[in-house]
């Protein structure tokens, strides 16, 4: 069966410290993979997604990038991070094409002080 | 531009009581819909899609939902709340012919009343 996993699960951080959060999947080949950030009491902004090894899109300017290094392996990451930057992480997965639902980790929670 | 609306931030129904989650959405061709849960803390879980199958679908921990065309609408209910409901409760939508994009509704806090 196919697994998400997302780390760290919880992250302080000061301002202007880099950000690294890992997401890897397993169980599926090639899947699509997006980075999701939820600001307390908010919904879900789309962060990145990805359909390919190197391929990223980005949905929204900002702070933060993402990265593609290995098929089931998604990174967002910062060079310097901002206090707006922190959220709620959350990374997820779907089998390319068809009907197929997204499936997402169990999220990371930053705080940037 | 497709878009999902959910109706009420926040709804509390008493134990026992019927559960109705409003969602809408906007498009010009139906979408794949879904609707999923979160608890504090955790990620996201799915409860049910639509797929343009059946139009009622059935889902898990007894909720449900009903596609309406004429309505654009995709709502979530269930007969009887429990405690456990109690939770973040999001609407989606991806359009069928664009694959990638998943549209996320603002999400209707649900709290259970004993």
């Amino acid at each position: 069966s196919q697994t998400i996993h997302q780390w760290p699960a919880t992250l302080v951080q000061p301002v202007g410290s880099p950000l690294s959060l890992e997401c890897t999947v397993e169980g599926t080949s090639n899947p699509n993979l997006y980075w999701y950030r939820q600001a307390a009491g908010r919904g879900l902004q789309l962060l990145f997604y990805s359909v390919g090894i190197g391929q990223i899109s980005s949905e929204v300017p900002q702070n933060l990038s993402a990265s593609r290094p290995q098929d089931r392996q998604f990174i967002l990451s910062s060079k310097k991070l901002l206090l707006s930057d922190s959220g709620f992480y959350l990374c997820a997965w779907r089998l390319a094409g068809g009907t197929g639902e997204l499936f997402f980790g169990e999220g990371s929670r930053l705080t940037v002080l | 531009a497709q878009s999902v609306t959910q109706l009420g931030s926040h709804v509390s129904v008493s134990e026992g009581a019927l559960v109705l989650l409003r969602c809408n959405y906007s498009s010009s061709v139906p979408p794949y819909l879904f609707w999923y849960v979160q608890y504090p803390n955790q990620g996201l879980q799915l409860l049910l899609k639509y797929t343009s199958a059946a139009t009622l679908v059935k889902g898990i921990n007894g909720f449900e939902a009903e596609f309406k065309k004429s309505e654009t609408s995709f709502h979530l209910t269930k007969p009887s709340a429990h405690m456990s409901d109690a939770a973040e409760y999001f609407c989606a939508a991806r359009l069928s012919n664009t694959g990638n994009q998943f549209y996320f509704g603002t999400g209707t806090s649900l709290t259970v009343i004993p």
